[in-house]
């Protein structure tokens, strides 16, 4: 079946704008996981959804990173007042459950942010 | 908090066996992952591996890990040009869904 998907697959914003990013993830998949990817880094954790609800939100790294996952499968990462040092690939990925050989996470394609 | 460490780069000729290595922090890890990512792709996962395992072998991959030490490697025997990419090791938290990547390791094949 279709696999992680992720639009736009590149966003190009001013310093200062809101911009959403969303994430549709494999079908029957309840868990949903956030990710930033700084050019030359490994992922680092933002958010995990189980069902509608945020699991963790640890990663997210100020108030103005929000995340919504109204129906528990369509996932929008939002981001507020943009600054340069928001640029990074975004990356989202689902899994089956959350914990076990189940969590195992498929990731999407990404989606370039550059703020300017 | 947890920590997970990669070596930055790998050169390997063609033909030659190509070992990534990776060490953690996390003494409760339950599964270690490998990652691929190739230029302006996403991830996509190779293998895993259970805690409770010490090797598992899938095709041209093979997994160790010495839980003692907290170190995983990542073998790739016969390594062809189409291997050059970066590889992430990934320790699931201890605290539900998250993974811990490392910094990647960049494999360069050469012909």
């Amino acid at each position: 079946g279709a696999g992680v998907s992720q639009t736009p697959s590149n966003k190009v914003t001013e310093k200062g704008k809101y911009v959403e990013l969303r994430c549709d993830p494999i079908s029957g998949h309840t868990a949903l996981y956030w990710y930033r990817q700084s050019l030359g880094q490994g992922p680092e954790f933002l958010i995990y959804f189980q069902g509608t609800g945020a699991a963790d939100d640890s990663g997210l790294p100020n108030d103005r990173f929000f995340a919504v996952r109204p129906e528990g499968s369509v996932s929008t990462l939002k981001i507020q007042r943009t600054e340069r040092g928001d640029s990074a690939m975004y990356l989202c990925a689902s899994s089956l459950l959350a914990g076990g050989v189940t969590d195992t996470q498929y990731f999407g394609p990404g989606t370039r942010l550059t703020v300017l | 908090g947890e920590d997970v460490e990669q070596s930055l780069f790998l050169s390997v000729r063609e033909g030659d066996s190509s070992v990534i290595n990776c060490t953690y922090t996390d003494s409760s890890s339950t599964y270690l992952y490998w990652y691929k990512q190739e230029p302006g792709a996403g991830l996509q996962l190779l293998t895993y591996i259970f805690s409770n395992m010490d090797m598992k072998q899938d095709q041209r991959l093979t997994v160790l890990l010495n839980k003692k030490d907290k170190h995983l490697s990542l073998r790739i025997a016969d390594t062809q040009t189409g291997d050059s990419a970066i590889y992430f090791c990934a320790d699931s938290s201890n605290q539900g869904g998250k993974l811990i990547f490392g910094q990647g390791t960049e494999l360069s094949v050469k012909p």
